[in-house]
């Protein structure tokens, strides 16, 4: 079993439409939670970063992890063609030290259609 | 604010020619600097990470090479690239101390031929 587990797509939605990306892990150790969206042919950038169970907001984007089920999401909501990416989620044990690896699924492709 | 750059953008070479990539990153001391992989269908794979100057992790064994001659620089290299080289290669740096987050830089698209 993969650490991190992602639906590939592609997904295809309606412009205001409401997206929802997720992320599976069987590693418990992982506390940290990042979203990065990743346009073609660019390096990804951050989109959230969450620490703990429940949601985050910021703006059309919100994470929610569910530690007890192993489960992370991204939903976009009102999505505009400008969203149309790859999302890749990212976890972490924090494992301690000075350097901190991050465990990434492959990333789920989304267009979203005007 | 801090910014990472590489170069060069794009990379055309042929099979048992050398590489040299570079990466730097403004704005801020000490980093954590890493160097992935992309490559369709395969998600980012970490090759190279490091804590500090001339401090060099390696992740996968492979005919690649990193070093960190200065505190914001960091170099992938390879004395004979071979056509299993081509991919997306990425750049990134975190804050030490505890903070996970990863930025990355534009990347670099090499090409074996």
């Amino acid at each position: 079993q993969k650490e991190v587990e992602q639906d590939p797509g592609p997904l295809s939605v309606p412009e205001g439409a409401i997206v929802s990306l997720n992320c599976t892990y069987s590693n418990s150790a992982f506390q940290y939670f990042m979203w990065y969206r990743q346009y073609s042919r660019k390096g990804p950038e951050l989109l959230m970063y969450t620490y703990s169970s429940g949601n985050k907001e910021d703006g059309r984007f919100t994470a929610q992890v569910d530690k007890s089920s192993k489960y992370i999401s991204l939903f976009i909501r009102d999505s505009q063609p400008s969203d149309s990416a790859t999302y890749l989620c990212a976890m972490s044990a924090n494992s301690g030290g000075s350097n901190y690896k991050l465990t990434f699924g492959k990333g789920t492709l989304l267009t979203v259609n005007p | 604010s801090q910014t990472i750059h590489q170069w060069p953008a794009t990379l055309v070479q042929p099979v048992g020619s050398p590489l040299s990539l570079e990466c730097t990153v403004e704005g801020t001391s000490n980093p954590n600097l890493y160097w992935y992989r992309q490559a369709a269908g395969r998600g980012l794979q970490l090759l190279f990470y490091s804590v500090g100057i001339g401090q060099i992790s390696s992740e996968v064994p492979q005919n690649l090479s990193a070093s960190r001659p200065q505190d914001r620089q960091f170099i992938l290299s390879s004395k004979k690239l071979l056509l299993s080289d081509s991919g997306f290669y990425l750049c990134a740096w975190s804050l030490g101390g505890g903070l996970d987050t990863q930025y990355f830089g534009p990347g670099t698209r090499l090409t074996v031929l």
